[in-house]
């Protein structure tokens, strides 16, 4: 059975700091793995999407990696900023069950000015 | 344009009423879904949909029924709510492609239920 586990569950770091959002799976059969924000009382948005062919995805200081052999994703975030404060949640797809995402608990992320 | 939209954003009713949630989605999509969060903030599959076909119907109660009555719509129904039903439930959307692979998912803002 999938498991997804995030680390860590929450970070707090200075405004300009490059960091590092670590996502694990314990099951290498995935469709793709897909990078979530949510910021309190407010719905998920999706930050990137990675196909299991992709080793890695950017989109502006967003930058997710993939390494399906050893079941691992991280989502790297450079120069920091407070807009960035919210909760980051990983998600697969995984190969015996299309339809669905199977989640990680989230990441509080809090970015000090 | 909102892609995926729910209604309402928040509901509070008392334990035993029979309320629902609505989802569109204006993606084009063919598959949907819902999803609960619990306070932990832990999100879980509950239905997906495919073409207004049933696909999943994880280990619910069967008093949430789901309806899609076309490709853009998939509401949710839930009878004599209960206290435990309080969550943020979430409907989202995506595409089914050539080798039956769905495509990045899109959610709605989530509709937080309070049971009181």
């Amino acid at each position: 059975k999938q498991e997804v586990t995030q680390i860590p569950a929450a970070l707090s770091v200075p405004e300009g700091e490059n960091l590092v959002l670590n996502c694990s799976f314990t099951d290498s059969a995935i469709y793709n793995l897909q990078w979530f924000r949510q910021d309190p009382g407010k719905g998920l948005t999706s930050l990137l999407l990675i196909q299991s062919s992709q080793r890695e995805q950017t989109s502006g200081r967003l930058n997710a990696s993939l390494d399906k052999s050893s079941g691992r994703s991280t989502l790297y975030i450079a120069a920091s900023q407070p807009g960035d404060s919210a909760t980051y949640l990983c998600a697969v797809r995984p190969g015996d069950s299309n339809y669905q995402l199977i989640w990680g608990a989230g990441t509080k992320l809090i970015i000090k000015p | 344009d909102t892609a995926v939209s729910q209604t309402p954003k928040y509901l509070v009713t008392q334990m035993g009423n029979d309320k629902s949630i609505k989802c569109e989605q204006n993606l084009g999509h063919d598959t949907m879904y819902w999803y609960k969060q619990d306070s932990k903030k832990f999100l879980k599959i509950m239905f997906s949909y495919n073409n207004k076909e049933l696909i999943i119907n994880e280990t619910v109660p069967n008093r949430f029924s789901p309806k899609s009555p076309d490709k853009a719509h998939l509401n949710l129904h839930i009878n004599s709510l209960e206290l435990g039903d309080s969550a943020v439930y979430f409907c989202a959307s995506s595409q089914k492609i050539t080798g039956g692979m769905n495509t990045e998912a899109f959610f709605g803002q989530g509709t937080r239920l309070t049971v009181v």
